[in-house]
């Protein structure tokens, strides 16, 4: 079946710094990508949504210029998380699919820190 | 833009016993409708979807039931095993490929 690969799976940064999490379907393309963010005990929030070679479409609230998302090709997807923050600390999680097939694919999700 | 509502927040059964899950969506346009699983730390896997041409699908210990006209989605599941605990997410789509709008979640707790 369909692989999203999500790395890294934690990571701790300090105040000020970015962090980088790369999305990448293994065994199939995916033209569209979506990134949720989750805090504990609640549910997915969709923050945006890249297609292969076009601009990310940003949910209302979330800042673009805070949360980088770049799909350059059809297998990879990255979200870096700019001027990272203790209230930006969360788990994040992407998601993909293939097109013409049924479901979504989702990764293992980054759980990020900020100290 | 579409609305999911999930309930219950929190549901504990005995091991044998049925679960269900309740959803209902606002958006008439949505046809997409899936139910995930997710365990502490991972993200969620799919356990069953169903589309809105039908009003039922299962796939051996697990159903789920669509009524469009009163815009809701059930999942039920039979023959609970304390491997069934987790946080079960329901969520809809309006279009194909389209953005998934998830409920609340629901935690689910199967007792030995």
């Amino acid at each position: 079946g369909a692989v999203v690969s999500q790395h890294p799976s934690w990571v701790i940064c300090k105040s000020g710094t970015s962090v980088k999490i790369e999305c990448r379907s293994l065994d199939f393309q995916a033209t569209t990508m979506f990134w949720y963010r989750q805090f504990p005990k609640q549910s997915l929030m969709l923050m945006a949504t890249s297609n292969e070679g076009s601009k990310a479409t940003y949910e209302q609230g979330v800042e673009k210029d805070k949360f980088l998302i770049n799909h350059a090709s059809l297998t990879l997807s990255t979200l870096t998380v700019t001027s990272a923050h203790p209230e930006d600390s969360s788990f994040y999680i992407c998601s993909a699919r293939e097109q013409g097939a049924d479901g979504y694919t989702f990764g293992s999700g980054t759980r990020l820190t900020v100290v | 833009g579409e609305n999911v509502e999930q309930h219950p927040s929190t549901l504990s059964v005995q091991e044998g016993d049925s679960a269900v899950i309740k959803c209902t969506y606002s958006d008439s346009a949505s046809n997409y409708f899936p139910w995930y699983k997710q365990e502490l730390g991972k993200g969620p896997q799919l356990i069953i979807d169903i589309r809105s041409n039908v009003g039922e699908k299962k796939d051996q210990r697990i159903a789920v039931t669509l009524n469009k006209t009163a815009k809701h989605f059930s999942l039920h599941i039979t023959e609970t095993q304390p491997e069934d605990s987790a946080v079960y997410f329901c969520a809809a789509s309006i279009r194909e490929g389209g953005k998934l709008i998830f409920g609340q979640g629901t935690e689910l707790s199967v007792k030995p």
